[in-house]
């Protein structure tokens, strides 16, 4: 099974800041990654897909890159609606995908 | 709007039954393959099981596998997950998901673009 992880496991952050979210794969998945955002009590949301693909909908603030095993979710301005907890996922081996452990983004 | 409406979670003693359903609009069902996705409270997500658009190919994983069954009725676009044997552990938010085929230049990407609302199970005594 593909293993995921994340770092940090939780960030505190002003409204305004930079934020990014690194997610790393126990085996090379290329570009099967994406990005979800969850809010408390709410279903997940998909951000990104394909590694760096925003989902339609989504705000340009929001990006992601990396191939391989080394990925990272970018916010390039931090916003209110944002602070919510953010998973990766892999979908190299769909449909048996696995999540990373999530990093929770607070108000600092 | 596309839509998707879990039901059918509760309360349930160990070694009990429960069915869930997910009843989607919005989309043509039976084109895509849908999935089962799980939170523990306080836990992150956990992929449970997934069905092929037909309903002809169904996937498990490890820790459901045996106790689970994932089927769909494409008839009446609504996607079913029958649960016996249950644990303790099995407590969750249970979440339906469609899994929508993204293409590129030279390959297929999947993610899950539509929730329910997800649908809480809770396995106690």
């Amino acid at each position: 099974d593909i293993q995921m992880t994340q770092s940090p496991s939780s960030l505190s952050a002003s409204v305004g800041d930079r934020v990014t979210i690194t997610c790393r794969a126990s085996q090379s998945i290329s570009s099967y990654l994406n990005w979800y955002q969850q809010k408390p009590g709410k279903a997940p949301k998909l951000l990104i897909y394909a590694a760096s693909s925003l989902q339609s909908g989504v705000p340009s603030r929001f990006s992601g890159s990396g191939s391989g095993t080394d990925f990272t979710l970018t916010i390039s301005s931090l916003q209110p609606e944002d602070f919510a907890t953010y998973y990766c996922q892999q979908s190299y081996s769909t449909p048996r995908v696995t999540f990373g452990p999530g990093t929770k983004v607070d108000i600092k | 709007e596309v839509q998707l409406l879990e039901s059918g979670g509760g309360l349930v003693q160990p070694g009990g039954s429960l069915r869930l359903s997910c009843a989607a609009s919005g989309f043509t069902f039976s084109s895509y393959a849908m999935s089962w996705v799980r939170q523990a409270p306080g836990k992150g997500l956990e992929w449970v099981s997934a069905i092929s658009g037909s309903g002809g190919s169904t996937y498990y994983a490890d820790s459901v596998k045996g106790r689970f069954t994932i089927s769909r009725d494409n008839s009446k676009n609504t996607l079913y997950l029958q649960m016996n044997s249950l644990r303790a552990e099995d407590t969750a938010v249970y979440y339906c998901a469609k899994d929508q085929r993204y293409s590129s230049s030279s390959d297929y990407y999947y993610g899950m673009d539509v929730w329910g609302q997800g649908t809480t199970v809770t396995v106690s005594s």
